[in-house]
């Protein structure tokens, strides 16, 4: 079974500043997807950032950044220029290509923002 | 508003009473998941619908457990004889079935007392 492994439950970080969260999986795929999701206080979950396992280039969208490290079973996610707003609970999750979609998540991270 | 919308949002239920959760995904969404999650942790799977079809379940989803989605619309998730242990929240998400972002709603907040 795949599992999802984010070992950090919590991290900080000073506005503007970057900071990196930890993700490590376990599957026996050779193609999958990896996702990044972000659940605000009381707000629901939404998507930040999407790999797919058969790409070698790095996701990126605007400020969100992955390192993805297949051989290692590694996908961490960087955030540039830290904004108040970025203040949210973070799960890595997976996903197997096919008919199966379910999600896999870990724990999550709880990511604040000093200003 | 055009997302995945649930209610009630919260539900406060004493132990042994049934409940029932609705979810109203994206209208163009084939595909339904329910997830569960408990505090400090992250969404785990419970099941999911193609159009009216239930799919796969998970072995968290115990016999006290039933979703439905007639119409291939809108889904519920009942809880029958609810213990202590089911308290959690209860997340629906939807998407297109060859798209494979999930899009959430703002989930159920389920306290059995």
């Amino acid at each position: 079974a795949q599992t999802v492994t984010q070992s950090q439950p919590e991290m900080s970080v000073q506005e503007a500043e970057t900071v990196t969260l930890s993700c490590t999986y376990d599957t026996s795929e050779s193609d999958y997807y990896l996702f990044w999701y972000k659940q605000p206080p009381s707000r629901q979950m939404i998507l930040v950032i999407r790999q797919e396992a058969y790409k070698q280039q790095n996701a990126t969208e605007n400020r969100f950044s992955v390192n993805f490290q297949k051989a290692a079973k590694s996908f961490s996610l960087k955030i540039s220029d830290s904004q108040l707003g970025d203040a949210a609970m973070y799960f890595c999750a997976y996903r197997e290509t096919g008919a199966n979609s379910k999600l896999t998540f870990g724990k999550g991270i709880t990511l604040s923002v000093r200003p | 508003d055009t997302g995945v919308s649930q209610n009630p949002r919260h539900k406060i239920t004493k132990r042994g009473q049934n409940v029932t959760f609705r979810c109203d995904p994206i209208s163009e969404h084939n595909r339904l998941y329910w997830y569960r999650q408990t505090l400090g942790q992250g969404p785990e799977f419970l099941t999911y619908f193609q159009n009216e079809a239930q799919l796969e379940k998970s072995r968290l989803l115990s016999d006290r457990f039933s979703a439905e989605r007639p119409k291939g619309s809108f889904s519920t998730l009942e809880i029958q004889r609810t213990e202590q242990g089911d308290s959690a929240m209860y997340l629906c998400a939807s998407s297109l079935a060859r798209d494979y972002e999930q899009y959430f709603g703002p989930g159920t907040r389920l306290t059995v007392t």
